[in-house]
């Protein structure tokens, strides 16, 4: 079972650059979420979605943006990269059933220099 | 926006001993997940228990949502332990989780 996939899992970047961090889930969840972690801390909500062609804005979405086309597609784009975006992505889903445990991927560990 | 304190910060344990992590949070929830980050940075979820007692294996937890903390308990440790354990929420109006920094885990041999 695959689960929640994300990719890349490591990229550095250029001040000023863009890129787009994919996830996909194959658990036909309604529910997912972009989280970045900083070190030593928690996981910080940027972006989620409760479902296809609906998305919203987290604790710390700025510098980012998200679409939702897909029950199993939910991209993370960040445009011009600034340092500050330096940091290790979570995505993750969930489901209304089952109890709403959160699936999360294996991370993107992003570097802007 | 809803507090998720966790205790102790960092914790130092030998082989087979038994540990109690604490999450104090600021507001009704309806939902609360525990969760382990191995040193390979990978999150795995533990419990979903917004309110009561669960067990699995070595590892229970409790959460008296009446007075807004839950505790994760870790009896008889093992190296494999290592690792940061987080508390998340849900408050009852909101969409998504909110995470404390954690509890940094070492179990030595």
């Amino acid at each position: 079972n695959a689960g929640v996939t994300q990719t890349p899992k490591f990229r550095i970047l250029k001040i000023g650059q863009s890129m787009t961090l994919q996830c996909t889930q194959d658990m036909n969840h309604n529910y997912m979420y972009w989280y970045r972690q900083d070190p030593g801390m928690g996981l910080k909500l940027i972006y989620y979605s409760v479902g296809a062609g609906i998305t919203d804005k987290g604790e710390v979405p700025n510098g980012y943006n998200v679409s939702r086309s897909t029950t199993e597609d939910f991209p993370l784009r960040l445009e011009l990269a600034a340092p500050s975006q330096t940091s290790v992505y979570f995505c993750a889903s969930s489901s209304r059933q089952g109890g709403e445990k959160l699936f999360f991927g294996s991370g993107t560990q992003l570097s802007v220099l | 926006g809803i507090q998720v304190e966790q205790s102790p910060p960092d914790l130092i344990l030998q082989e087979g001993a038994n540990s109690t992590l604490r999450c104090n949070f600021s507001d009704s929830v309806n939902n609360l997940q525990w969760f382990h980050q191995n040193p390979w940075g990978q999150l795995i979820n533990l419990f979903y228990i917004p309110s009561g007692t669960k067990q699995n294996g070595r590892l229970s937890a409790t959460t008296v949502a009446t007075e807004r903390y839950s505790l994760l308990y870790i009896s008889s440790s093992q190296t494999t332990d290592s690792g940061v354990y987080f508390c998340a929420v849900r408050i009852n109006s909101g969409y998504a989780l909110n995470f404390g920094k954690g509890t940094s885990l070492l179990v030595t041999p």
